[in-house]
């Protein structure tokens, strides 16, 4: 079982450009949510997806856009970077919406914006 | 609103002593509660959960945790700690009406000494 994986493993990018990042789910999983976490703080929940709809959006602004593949796989786009973007992008995923099954986290990608 | 304190930055035990990683949560409804562990440039690692029924769950490594409704706490611990157990903990609560979002603690740094 492969598990979450993520690519690429590490981005720098330029301020104001635009970058996607890629989640595929673990065997069995439909749902997947993806998360940020900044140096030295807890995962930020961005949003989640299931169904190929976004079914929940945490406090971050539209230039966080994501979309979901009949496959179940992922991607976040982030538009008009910022140097605050810089952080560690998690990856998740889940069977279904129940709220008791654990999440699976992909190794993150790590985003550096200059 | 939902939300996760772990009061401590970071524990420092001996290899062999017993270890706790202090944890409070606050939701309305029955809270889900989750562990997870983060070792160096790597993602979320799942530990334990806490759902409902016995108040003291047993999760992967030795590692368990202890559910407190009155006290709203959810700490984890390991009767006899490893040098390889040194990493960051997070805990993480869903519930309420927050639907399918996990909201994290800040974690904390463990580490063991020989």
């Amino acid at each position: 079982d492969a598990g979450v994986t993520q690519s690429p493993t590490h981005l720098i990018k330029t301020r104001g450009q635009q970058v996607t990042l890629r989640c595929s789910p673990k065997s069995g999983h439909d749902t997947v949510s993806w998360y940020q976490q900044a140096l030295g703080q807890g995962p930020q929940f961005i949003f989640q997806y299931y169904e190929e709809e976004e079914r929940q959006r945490g406090n971050f602004p539209d230039r966080f856009s994501g979309h979901q593949f009949p496959n179940y796989s992922s991607e976040l786009n982030v538009n008009a970077l910022l140097l605050g973007d810089s952080a560690l992008y998690l990856c998740a995923s889940s069977l279904g919406g129940a709220l008791y099954t654990e999440a699976f986290f992909g190794q993150g990608t790590r985003l550096t914006v200059v | 609103a939902q939300s996760v304190a772990q009061p401590e930055d970071q524990v420092n035990v001996a290899e062999g002593n017993p270890l706790t990683v202090k944890c409070t949560y606050s939701v309305s409804g029955n809270p889900y509660l989750f562990w997870y562990v983060q070792y160096p440039n790597r993602g979320l690692q799942f530990l334990l959960k806490y759902i409902t029924g016995d108040n003291l769950v047993k999760g992967s490594y030795g590692f368990e945790a202890e559910f407190n409704k009155s006290q709203t706490s959810f700490h984890l611990k390991k009767p006899s700690a490893l040098v390889s157990d040194s990493a960051l903990y997070f805990c993480a609560v869903r519930g309420g009406n927050q639907g399918g979002k996990l909201i994290f603690g800040q974690g904390t740094e463990l580490s063991v000494k020989p």
